[in-house]
């Protein structure tokens, strides 16, 4: 699987949009793109994935470069509760044979501030 | 409906004890992973299952580690000889198929071994 590259840190004031970006330069045709996130003390949190079109769900949006080689989680309207750890994880479409073992990077803290 | 529960929540252990961590994953779920978090790291895979297929074990850290899950239902990760490296929060996962993209995570156990 691709490894990914993130920022360390990130800060964002309640209210605006946080946009989180991964760099994914390795990245095959046919890996995706997934993002976790894990609040303090609590497990990981499915997020959205793509492949290469952009997505949106009821939680953030996905875009992903023409090349496929980077790609930003957008949380529209960041809250308190959104403060968190953001992992971007580049793996292989799951067959039966392969598992799905998730290959999780140190990941961006999002801290959203009042 | 419950998510993927795991107990004990928190367990305190003398180095060379053997401790035995239990997850109860969603039902119906076929695929069920453990993972290992250390203090300021990411996720670690350690094993997967998937219904009576063989499990893939590339991550078990070294022979002291196991696992074993009965059918489609709970599973057990076992410690023999503790080290103080492997204090760390271990955390479940499960998905309806192996195949599938979202895994629920469990709350973890708080593994310290003194």
């Amino acid at each position: 699987d691709a490894k990914t590259t993130q920022p360390t840190s990130m800060d964002c004031a309640e209210g605006r949009a946080a946009n989180l970006p991964c760099n994914h330069s390795t990245i095959s045709g046919n890996e995706y793109v997934y993002w976790y996130r894990q609040i303090h003390s609590q497990g990981p949190q499915y997020i959205i994935h793509g492949l290469k079109n952009n997505e949106t769900n009821e939680m953030a949006s996905l875009i992903i470069t023409e090349d496929r080689k980077s790609s930003t989680l957008i949380l529209p309207h960041a809250t308190l509760r959104d403060t968190a750890v953001y992992y971007c994880i580049v793996r292989v479409a799951q067959s039966y044979n392969q598992g799905g073992k998730l290959i999780f990077g140190q990941g961006t803290e999002l801290s959203v501030k009042p | 409906g419950a998510g993927v529960s795991q107990s004990p929540s928190n367990k305190v252990t003398e180095k060379g004890k053997d401790v035995e961590l239990r997850c109860d994953p969603i039902s119906g779920h076929t695929a069920l992973y453990w993972y290992r978090q250390r203090l300021g790291q990411g996720l670690e895979f350690l094993i997967y299952f998937q219904g009576n297929s063989a499990p893939d074990k590339s991550g078990l850290p070294s022979d002291r580690f196991s696992a074993e899950r009965t059918g489609e239902s709970v599973s057990t990760l076992t410690i023999q000889r503790t080290q103080q490296e492997d204090s760390a929060v271990y955390l479940c996962a499960s998905s309806p198929r192996p195949y599938q993209e979202t895994q629920y995570f469990g709350p973890g156990t708080r593994l310290l071994v003194l």
